[in-house]
């Protein structure tokens, strides 16, 4: 298996352009987690599906951030629009449903935003 | 709601040194407890995971961590350290039966000297 796939793994752009990153979890994980990480705040879970259903977004920072997971084999996180302080490394992690709780991380996408 | 707390933010030490992370938790009902390790520049691995049965639990390149339930906590030992295992190293928690979302401590960074 390839594990988690995330792209782009780097973007530069510039404050009030949309940015949209992606993701593909393992093939057969029935979860999907996006999370945040920075310097000043750490691994922040932004939000998680199950089935393709959000579940809890209460971590997503505000309006200009949304995420959708239209099949089992996608997700995207779209800010839009982008400001500085959402330059971070964004992650996105899936997991099995079956009770048993390790969750896989990609790569990541180091997001600057200038 | 849960937390994780780290107490060491960076530990240095040289190679062949003894290492062991604290880290501690909030809640008093089942957890499931994780130790992450993420290399420099890459994703978040899984070292080892506890869900039930024996406190002590080893995990991947050398690496053991141990439940103390009255203590809430789950420190992460090697009995010798490499340069290669300079890395951030994250301590998580989920809640159980019923937990999905994943809280992660704030990360210890660790430095080993040649």
């Amino acid at each position: 298996d390839a594990g988690v796939i995330q792209s782009p793994r780097h973007e530069v752009t510039e404050m009030g352009q949309e940015v949209t990153l992606r993701c593909k979890p393992i093939s057969g994980h029935d979860y999907l987690f996006w999370y945040r990480q920075t310097m000043m705040r750490g691994l922040e879970l932004l939000i998680y599906f199950n089935n393709n259903v959000p579940i809890d977004d209460s971590g997503m920072p505000e309006d200009r951030f949304s995420a959708k997971m239209p099949n089992a084999s996608f997700s995207t996180l779209k800010i839009q629009p982008s400001e500085p302080r959402d330059s971070a490394v964004y992650f996105c992690a899936s997991r099995r449903g079956d009770g048993f709780y390790e969750q896989y991380f990609g790569p990541g996408t180091r997001l600057t935003v200038t | 709601a849960q937390s994780v707390s780290q107490h060491n933010h960076h530990v240095i030490l040289s190679e062949a040194a003894s290492l062991e992370l604290g880290c501690n938790y909030s809640y008093g009902g089942t957890v499931n407890l994780f130790w992450y390790v993420q290399y420099p520049g890459q994703h978040l691995q899984l070292l080892l995971k506890y869900f039930s049965g024996d406190p002590l639990v080893k995990g991947i390149k050398g690496f053991e961590a141990e439940f103390i339930k009255s203590k809430f906590s789950f420190n992460l030992r090697k009995p010798s350290v490499q340069w290669s295992d300079t890395a951030e190293y994250f301590c998580a928690v989920n809640l159980g039966a019923a937990g999905n979302k994943l809280t992660f401590g704030g990360g210890t960074r660790v430095l080993v000297k040649p």
